[in-house]
């Protein structure tokens, strides 16, 4: 059981616009930023957003981050069948302290 | 250009010590902000979160397992060591290091090794 809680799969069609979305409380994303990492079949995970919204050099502008409360999302536009992929989302945790991840959305490009 | 390498056994026997390292390159650990952590992830399973250190020499362990980590690094040698004991069947895992860049208003995992995959079995 994760801490933080995000939908364990994801689809959409070339060119659509998906969401994923993932839950916390006031300990982690209500306190802290939210960072995503996508993790490509047989690969190690990868920074895909940090600090809520902000991308890293060399992550397209089709992948954007929001935070409201206790709540965050991924939206990726534009899908393409390389976006096929795992997303975790993490935030730190004051009341333990430590890093809280979500359970993984494994999203599928139809 | 920063780059992170795990290494240790691939093959535990159940209640064994596991010893893992984490060689760094392209940043220091003694550099304020700085700081390595382990991350696990059992085959088709999510990641989960073990044990930080931070360029401090302070260090945080997950709630569930901080009984049996110990985390502790080598600045000379840019090196993080995670020592896990007790091993079980269930702690089979490919497990990461994995710098996180920590400022006062973010920290986040930046650069992550390949991972090694450790299966505990008899």
């Amino acid at each position: 059981q994760s801490v933080l809680t995000q939908p364990p799969s994801a689809s959409g069609t070339p060119g659509q616009r998906v969401t994923i979305s993932c839950s916390g409380s006031s300990s982690n994303i209500g306190s802290n930023t939210v960072n995503w990492y996508q993790q490509l079949p047989g690969t190690a995970p990868k920074l895909l957003i940090y600090s809520n919204n902000q991308r890293p050099s060399g992550v397209p502008d089709r992948f954007s981050g929001s935070k409201s409360g206790t709540s965050a999302s991924l939206a990726i536009s534009g899908l393409q069948s390389e976006d096929e992929a795992d997303y975790y989302c993490a935030a730190w945790d004051d009341s333990l302290p430590g890093v809280v991840f979500g359970g993984g959305t494994k999203l599928t490009v139809l | 250009q920063v780059t992170l390498r795990e290494s240790g056994p691939a093959l535990v026997k159940p209640t064994q010590t596991l010893t893992l390292t984490c060689t760094f390159s392209g940043f220091s650990l003694s550099t304020s902000g700085m700081c390595v952590s382990w991350i696990r992830q059992p085959p088709g399973k999510a990641l989960e979160w073990l044990a930080l250190i931070d360029w401090d020499d302070d260090k945080y362990y997950s709630t569930s397992l901080k009984t049996r980590l110990t985390i502790s690094k080598d600045t000379s040698k840019n090196q993080v060591v995670l020592t896990m004991t007790n091993m079980d069947p269930v702690d089979t895992a490919t497990y990461y290091c994995a710098r996180i860049f920590h400022s006062s208003s973010s920290s986040y995992f930046d650069y992550w090794g390949q991972g090694t995959l450790v299966t505990v079995s008899s």
